[in-house]
């Protein structure tokens, strides 16, 4: 059982490019979300999903676009990556049939940095 | 809006004495609680929630938690701590209105404990 699978585990990119971060679940979990983790900051939520065809921002979605086509995957992509932007990603996902009391599943993390 | 309080970055302990990572929360409405642990290099992974009902919750690894709403805390605790325990561990709340991917997390409380 795989769980949260996000890829690539770690990514170098220049101010400006572009680039998707990938997220897949195979628990058949209607939400997903992506949240960002800083030192001295937490996690905060960038945006989520409750199921497929449905996302909406949270709190820091600029620079972030999602889109989610299926339930098992939640892509998050970086339009014009910014230092700012350097940050260790987590997706997350958890189930509606569980009362959606908010168990998250984690997946690994993604550590991107942006010279 | 929903927040959370982790008043202490780090916390150290002595193996085999009791532990309490502190933490403080902010709703409107009735609060779900959470505790979640990161090991380093790892995902964030779910320990104990209070829902509602008895005011003091168990969870994974021995940790248990106990709710006040007079004084709007969840403090994590252990009766005695292990080696392994040292990580990073998060508090997090949300509204019983609210979806289970718009969890808040505090900043977190890196807990070391030593032989």
């Amino acid at each position: 059982n795989a769980g949260v699978t996000q890829t690539p585990k770690f990514q170098v990119l220049k101010t400006g490019q572009s680039m998707t971060l990938q997220c897949a679940q195979d628990m058949n979990h209607e939400y997903m979300s992506w949240y960002r983790q800083d030192p001295g900051m937490g996690l905060r939520l960038i945006h989520y999903s409750v199921g497929a065809g449905i996302t909406d921002q949270g709190e820091v979605p600029n620079g972030y676009n999602v889109s989610r086509s299926t339930t098992e995957d939640f892509p998050l992509r970086l339009l014009s990556a910014a230092p700012s932007q350097t940050s260790v990603y987590f997706c997350a996902s958890s189930s509606r049939r569980q009362g959606g009391t908010g168990e998250l599943f984690f997946g690994e993390g993604s550590r991107l940095t942006v010279l | 809006a929903q927040s959370v309080a982790q008043p202490e970055d780090q916390v150290n302990v002595a193996e085999g004495n009791p532990l309490t990572v502190k933490c403080t929360y902010s709703v409107s409405g009735n609060p779900y609680l959470f505790w979640y642990v990161q090991y380093p290099n790892r995902g964030l992974q779910f320990l104990l929630k209070y829902i509602t009902g008895d005011n003091l919750v168990k969870g994974s690894y021995g940790f248990e938690a106990e709710f006040n709403k007079s004084q709007t805390s969840f403090h994590l605790k252990k009766p005695s701590a292990l080696v392994s325990d040292s990580a990073l561990y998060f508090c997090a709340v949300r509204t019983n209105t609210g979806t289970a991917s718009k969890l808040t997390f505090g900043t977190g409380t890196r807990l070391q404990v030593t032989l």
